[in-house]
């Protein structure tokens, strides 16, 4: 099972940032936080991972916080193409394991 | 950008039928797994495989399932004896190593009828 929580849906309106929420309060030491989305009827596609320091890329950026029990996925200007299911995901050398993860839709 | 290849991508097929799908998954990547997402549902892991062998599988990936890497590009799974509950995306994903980022294919839609 999902150790994650995330809100089921959020909204956003176009060419503003958006802030996806994740807990993963049982995280181990040695667990990597991973984001990934899945945009309609595509295959689920990467977008970051961290173990501790904030990550950026040029997708998104990921802000953990310093107990590592929760995260953030950061789209610093959400556009049409945004609108997806966005996983986040808790895991050390193991296979992901998806939640239902959180249906961000973007509002033009 | 280096991308995970799976054919077909789409299969019909009768219920009781064998099935192989099939990925070439990224060159220099190391760890191979497949996942499932029924219409509506979760993706879900099914299996992973590294150094020619199964290395974790989940509790759907029963006798009915196999996978096989028969020669140093192509990444297969079996489906024996399809069932109409078989119906689903399957993906095939790859990486470089166990903690580092995925990349999946495009899936194939298998439809048993």
């Amino acid at each position: 099972d999902a150790k994650t929580t995330q809100p089921n849906s959020m909204e956003s309106n176009e060419e503003e940032p958006v802030h996806l929420p994740c807990n993963h309060s049982t995280i181990s030491g040695t667990d990597y936080i991973h984001w990934y989305r899945q945009l309609p009827s595509q295959g689920p596609e990467y977008v970051i991972h961290g173990l501790t320091s904030n990550v950026n890329n040029r997708m998104a950026s990921l802000a953990i916080a310093e107990d590592r029990k929760s995260s953030t996925l950061i789209l610093h200007r959400a556009t049409l193409r945004d609108a997806a299911v966005y996983y986040c995901i808790q895991a050390g050398n193991t296979p992901l394991v998806f939640g239902k993860g959180t249906r961000l839709s973007v509002i033009a | 950008e280096p991308e995970v290849t799976q054919t077909p991508s789409h299969q019909v097929t009768q219920m009781g039928q064998e099935v192989i799908l099939r990925c070439v998954p990224i060159s220099n990547h190391l760890y191979f797994y497949w996942y499932r997402q029924i219409l509506g549902q979760k993706v879900e892991f099914l299996v992973s495989f590294y150094n020619n062998e199964i290395s974790e599988k989940s509790e759907i990936f029963d006798d009915q399932f196999s996978v096989e890497r028969p020669d140093g590009s192509n990444f297969t799974l079996k489906i024996r004896s399809t069932k109409l509950e078989d119906s689903a995306m399957y993906f095939c994903a790859s990486s470089a190593s166990g903690s580092h980022g995925y990349t999946f294919g495009s899936g194939t839609r298998l439809t048993v009828v």
